[in-house]
């Protein structure tokens, strides 16, 4: 079945580095934009990132550009999300979504990011 | 493109008629507005897409509507699973989500 499964999560110090993986099946991957979303504790849902399906184009939230890079292997139906100059402020749940019919239609279940020292 | 939800929360009985509300800061596509919605320790799930066109497998009780900078999503009848937290979202060169609407009993 269609599936995203997010790892990397973990507990970091602020100013560390992180990278998060999403590995995707049940579809072609090459096919659609991919996307990061996060979600900090009890607050709502921030768009972090978008891939497009060749890599041609990427986009990032004000919150994290030039500290985060997004990118795929298409070969390897994977997704990933470098996160460097980590604050507390990036603690979150993040997702991995797909995106189609300009929405996010199919969702990873989610890996936590904690940064705290 | 900022999105605002109402009301925060919505207290309503199971078969009662829930109606939440997202208006756009400036006009927006009607192809490019979602609905979402997500239960405790659950990933979000797409209910609506484009306005008003039902993602798969979502019960026709969930109906959207809008246009401009204002749009709707009507649960008809509450079941009891459909109480949740529910988004609206923007997709456009910079996705933007709504603060959600929390629909309890």
């Amino acid at each position: 079945q269609v599936q995203l499964v997010e790892s990397g999560g973990g507990l970091v110090k602020p100013g560390g580095s992180l990278r998060l993986s999403c590995a995707a099946s049940g579809f072609t991957f090459s096919d659609y934009y991919m996307s990061w979303i996060r979600q900090a504790p009890g607050k709502g849902l921030e768009w972090v990132s978008y891939i497009s399906s060749l890599s041609t184009y990427t986009n990032y939230a004000d919150s994290v550009r030039g500290r985060f890079t997004i990118s795929r292997d298409n070969a390897k139906n994977s997704l990933f999300l470098q996160m460097n100059s980590l604050r507390a402020e990036d603690t979150a749940v993040y997702y991995c979504a797909r995106g189609d019919m300009n929405a996010f239609d199919i969702w990873g279940q989610g890996t936590m990011v904690t940064v705290s020292s | 493109i900022v999105l605002t939800q109402s009301p925060g929360t919505l207290s309503l009985s199971p078969g009662e008629r829930a109606t939440l509300s997202c208006r756009a800061s400036q006009s927006v596509s009607s192809s490019y507005l979602a609905w979402y919605q997500q239960k405790p320790g659950q990933a979000p799930r797409l209910l609506i897409y484009g306005t008003s066109s039902r993602a798969t497998g979502i019960p026709d009780r969930f109906s959207g509507s809008g246009s401009g900078t204002d749009f709707t999503v009507t649960i008809s009848r509450l079941e009891p699973e459909d109480f949740a937290v529910y988004y609206c979202q923007h997709y456009g060169s910079s996705p933007t989500f709504g603060g959600g609407t929390k629909v309890e009993i």
